[in-house]
C-alpha cells in the first residue's frame, strides 16, 4: 500500500459524458501528478499540481482539467468523453517536486467509455 | 524532448535464472534520474530501483541491479534468481532533475516489457 488513494476503482460511462476522478496523496506530500495508461499511448504524464498550484502540463487534452484543493486532494475532470479516453488513470504523489523525491502511485481508476 | 525506449515487448525466464531487461533513452541533459517500475496484474505501479545520473556506481536492491551506461544512454535491469512473483510488466522511466521554471519532475516512461517466469 503506497498511501495514495484513488476513487473510484472502476468507472463505466457513455460517450459525451463527464466524470471526476479523485486522488488523496500520502500524508505530507504536497505534489500530485496525474498519468494516463492506455494500450496505444502507454503511460503518459497529464498534469502536475504542487500545493494547490498547477506546475506542469503534459499531453493533457483541453477536455480534461484538474485541480488541487486546500486539503491537498486532487480531482481530474474528464468531459465530452470519447471511446479513446478509456484508460487507467494514475495519481502519484511526492513530498516536494523533482529533486529525487520518489513518486508514490495510487492503485489507479479504470475508466471505460462505451 | 526526452524519450525512453524498451525494445523488448516480451521476455521469458526460467525460475531461479537471471534475466536482463533493456532500456535506452535520449536526452541532452547531463543530470537526471532513471527508474524501473514493476506493474503486476494488480496494475499497481511499484518502484523497483532508481539511479541518479551523477552516480557512477550502479544501483542494487536485493536481487535487482542495473547496468547504467551514461555515455551509451543505456539503463538495463538485471533480475537474479527470478521468482514467480517477478512476473509483471516492467517500465523504464526517466525524470529530469528539477529546475525552477523548467521540469517539475514528471516521469517519462518506455512502452514496457512483459516478463513471464516459467516454473
Amino acid at each position: 500500500d503506497s498511501g495514495v488513494t484513488q476513487t473510484p476503482k472502476h468507472l463505466i460511462t457513455a460517450t459525451g459524458q463527464r466524470v471526476t476522478l479523485r486522488c488523496s496523496p500520502r500524508s505530507g506530500d504536497l505534489s500530485v501528478y496525474w498519468y494516463q495508461q492506455s494500450l496505444d499511448q502507454g503511460l503518459q504524464f497529464l498534469i502536475q499540481y504542487y500545493n494547490g498550484e498547477e506546475r506542469a502540463k503534459g499531453n493533457i487534452l483541453e477536455r480534461f482539467s484538474a485541480q488541487q484543493f486546500p486539503d491537498l486532494h486532487s480531482e481530474l475532470n474528464l468531459s465530452s468523453l470519447e471511446l479513446g479516453d478509456s484508460a487507467l488513470y494514475f495519481c502519484a504523489s511526492s513530498v516536494l517536486w523533482g529533486q529525487g523525491n520518489e513518486q508514490f502511485f495510487g492503485p489507479g481508476t479504470r475508466l471505460t467509455v462505451l | 524532448a526526452q524519450t525512453v525506449t524498451q525494445s523488448q515487448p516480451e521476455m521469458s525466464v526460467q525460475e531461479a535464472e537471471t534475466v536482463t531487461l533493456s532500456c535506452t533513452y535520449d536526452t541532452s541533459e547531463s543530470d537526471y534520474y532513471l527508474f524501473w517500475y514493476k506493474q503486476p496484474p494488480s496494475r499497481q505501479m511499484i518502484l523497483v530501483i532508481r539511479q541518479e545520473a551523477y552516480k557512477q556506481q550502479n544501483a542494487t536492491e536485493n536481487r535487482f541491479s542495473v547496468n547504467f551506461q551514461k555515455a551509451a544512454k543505456s539503463f538495463s535491469l538485471k533480475i537474479s534468481d527470478s521468482q514467480l512473483g517477478d512476473a509483471a510488466m516492467y517500465f523504464c522511466a526517466y525524470r529530469s532533475r528539477f529546475r525552477y521554471g523548467g521540469s517539475q519532475g514528471n516521469l517519462i516512461f518506455g512502452k514496457g516489457t512483459k516478463l513471464s517466469v516459467k516454473p
